[in-house]
């Protein structure tokens, strides 16, 4: 199975600022199949981006998606304050189980 | 309108099954795998299973298989999904999504187990 790690676990930046969230695999996830949710208080998530770097239609372009094998990045280029939530990284494998989540990564307001 | 609407919250015992469903609008609903993910309080997202809407084919997380059984219903356009052998680490908020990346999510369904 393959485990997903985010990191930092909180981050706390001002609006306007540049946020960059990191989710490292156990192993390589194959295919780049990697995603990213944004989960608000009380909301189910949102898909933000899916094969590591394709934005959801809809996702404003301040949100981008990059890196390959073991360590994946989204960056928020510049925060709006309806940023502020929890992101998830999810990786789809071929074996059971075929999807997993990281433990989120909580961006706080500053 | 595309949307997914779950049904109501649930209170139930450990050893009961609870069974939620999940009705699809506004697409055509056959041709999406849809899915179960769980998230208790405070925890990260689990992924249960999902069904082929289409074939009804399924596949299942290893940790729920037995105990979890997702079904469909393609002239209501619905699925659903039955968890038996309830115990309290099963409170959780349970969502159905849509698609090989989760595009469209339902609201959620709260299944509380408690005695």
């Amino acid at each position: 199975e393959i485990v997903l790690t985010q990191s930092p676990g909180t981050l706390s930046l001002s609006p306007g600022e540049r946020a960059t969230l990191s989710c490292r695999a156990s192993q390589s996830v194959s295919s780049n199949y990697l995603a990213w949710y944004q989960q608000k208080p009380g909301q189910a998530p949102r898909l933000l981006i899916y094969d590591a770097s394709s934005r959801a239609p809809g996702i404003p372009d301040r949100f981008s998606g990059s890196g390959s094998g073991t360590d994946f990045t989204l960056t928020i280029s510049r925060l709006e304050p309806e940023d502020f939530a929890v992101y998830y990284c999810q990786q789809y494998g071929n074996s059971l189980p075929m999807y997993t989540f990281g433990q989120g990564t909580k961006l706080e307001i500053k | 309108q595309v949307q997914l609407v779950q049904s109501g919250a649930e209170v139930k015992r450990p050893g009961a099954s609870v069974k939620v469903s999940c009705k699809a609008s506004g697409y055509t609903f056959t041709s999406y795998a849809m899915h179960w993910v769980r998230q208790a309080p405070g925890q990260r997202l689990e992924w249960m299973g999902w069904i082929n809407a289409g074939k009804g084919s399924t596949k299942y997380s290893q940790k729920f298989q037995g105990r979890v059984t997702i079904t469909r219903d393609t002239s209501a356009s619905t699925i659903y999904m039955e968890l038996s052998s309830l115990r309290s680490e099963d409170t959780s908020m349970y969502y159905c999504a849509r698609g090989w990346f989760f595009d469209l999510w339902g609201r959620g369904t709260l299944v509380t187990v408690s005695s």
